[in-house]
């Protein structure tokens, strides 16, 4: 069956560092994937998306990279601030579809 | 300009009771979306409108669930009966193309079934 896994541990780092977040999945073959921002009682906030065809995509402080082969996405912060510290959800969307297939979500905290 | 609203935030019913969920898209938008996620669980699709026509609804759980788009404006999704499992947060979404562009979302309505 599909399968889509974030790390579901809290991603613990120091502001100005990195922040490093993994998406893989299996058994799904997207046309493209998404990364979401969700912060406590709100819905989830578009960030980037990247197409099968793209190896990197980056936006201010954000870089998206997605491996077809290895089937996985990573999803970069840097200079991380306090303010970045929320759930991020990776999604994939396939050529048939309209719909949103999520990953579970890692929450990072970013402390001061 | 609004983004996609939801009705109500919160919302607690016993077992057996109906509860009815309504979501207001970003004007304009043709495509409507339900997701909802459980408990300890990932956001799953429900289903999708164009207008007023279900696109897909493959994801809708069971015949308990029915989602209506009169007049392909706002949506809503009532739930009869509810069942212990229902609870957790329904979120929609909405766009304007859909395929690739972006879904925004609503704040959800977190429901839960006691």
């Amino acid at each position: 069956s599909q399968k889509i896994e974030q790390n579901s541990e809290a991603l613990n780092i120091q502001e100005g560092k990195t922040a490093t977040l993994t998406c893989n999945y299996t058994n799904y073959s997207p046309a493209y994937l998404q990364w979401y921002r969700q912060d406590p009682g709100r819905g989830p906030v578009f960030l980037l998306l990247i197409r099968e065809n793209e190896k990197e995509k980056r936006k201010e402080r954000l870089k998206v990279t997605f491996d077809t082969t290895l089937k996985q996405s990573l999803f970069h912060i840097t200079a991380s601030q306090p303010a970045d510290s929320a759930t991020y959800l990776c999604a994939l969307v396939n050529n048939a579809g309209n719909m949103l297939t999520f990953g579970g979500g890692t929450r990072l905290m970013v402390k001061p | 300009e609004a983004g996609v609203t939801q009705f109500p935030s919160h919302s607690v019913i016993e077992k057996g009771q109906t509860v009815t969920l309504r979501c207001d898209p970003i004007s304009g938008h043709d495509n409507l979306y339900w997701y909802r996620r459980v408990m300890g669980k990932e956001i799953k699709f429900l289903l999708h409108f164009v207008k007023e026509s279900k696109q897909d609804e493959s994801g809708m759980p069971n015949n308990r669930f029915l989602a209506e788009r009169t007049g392909g404006t706002y949506s809503t999704l009532k739930v009869q009966p509810a069942e212990l499992e229902d609870s957790g947060v329904y979120f929609c979404a909405s766009n304007l193309a859909g395929g690739q562009d972006t879904q925004y979302f609503g704040p959800g309505t977190r429901l839960t079934v006691l």
